[in-house]
């Protein structure tokens, strides 16, 4: 089983729709969750971060964190074309040597169509 | 602004050659990462560095090796260059001691190894 993994996609949905992107992670001692955002040809840039159990929402993004049942989500609100890029689940594992260290899980590729 | 640069955006080798990828951060900062990214394998570490000199191993070091000389300039190395290697090489940098531990990527060096 990987460390992170996310909901296979690609995943379409059609503007203004509410896009849902999941992640799932087998260490239970994870502290923090990150939603990284990749367009194509460029890096990825951090568009959310949750350490919480319950919801965060940052304009048309929520994160949603539950610890019991190991699993991060994003939505996205009024979905945009511009949305439309890869998005990368990164968790932080617990310990004092970690040094920020980072998992990721594989992407989920998002379209949002007019 | 915050700035990572990376030495190529391109890079053709061939293989047995060794080649060596450059970042340079501009924001002090005393992490370093180094990621390779693949189609449905999301960014997965290869080394990374919490200070000058010190490095440890990430989750796919094999056939790497990484420089530390000065705080803003983490090298990874390929001693000898090999097809399996193609890949996009991510390289990024995050400041302990912050909540958010974010990380700030470069623009990437797609590497072909012929």
């Amino acid at each position: 089983q990987k460390e992170v993994e996310q909901n296979s996609g690609p995943l379409s949905v059609p503007e203004g729709a509410i896009a849902s992107l999941n992640c799932t992670y087998s260490d239970r001692g994870s502290q923090s969750f990150f939603w990284y955002r990749q367009y194509s040809g460029k890096s990825p840039e951090l568009i959310m971060f949750i350490y919480s159990n319950g919801d965060k929402e940052d304009g048309r993004f929520t994160a949603q964190l539950n610890k019991a049942s190991q699993y991060v989500s994003l939505l996205i609100r009024d979905s945009q074309p511009s949305d439309s890029a890869t998005y990368l689940c990164a968790v932080r594992s617990a310990g004092g040597t970690s040094y920020g260290k980072l998992t990721f899980g594989q992407g989920t590729i998002l379209t949002v169509h007019p | 602004d915050v700035k990572v640069t990376q030495s190529s955006r391109y890079l053709v080798k061939r293989t047995g050659e060794k080649v060596f990828l450059e970042c340079v951060q501009d924001m002090d900062h005393e992490n370093m990462f180094w990621y390779r990214q693949d189609p449905g394998l999301g960014l997965r570490l290869i080394y990374f560095s919490y200070d000058v000199k010190m490095k440890e191993k990430g989750d796919i070091p094999e056939g790497y090796s990484v420089s530390r000389e000065k705080k803003e300039r983490f090298s990874l190395i390929l001693e000898s260059a090999s097809t399996n290697q193609t890949s996009m090489y991510l390289c990024a940098s995050s400041q302990p001691g912050t909540t958010v531990l974010k990380q700030y990527f470069g623009p990437g060096t797609r590497l072909t190894v012929t």
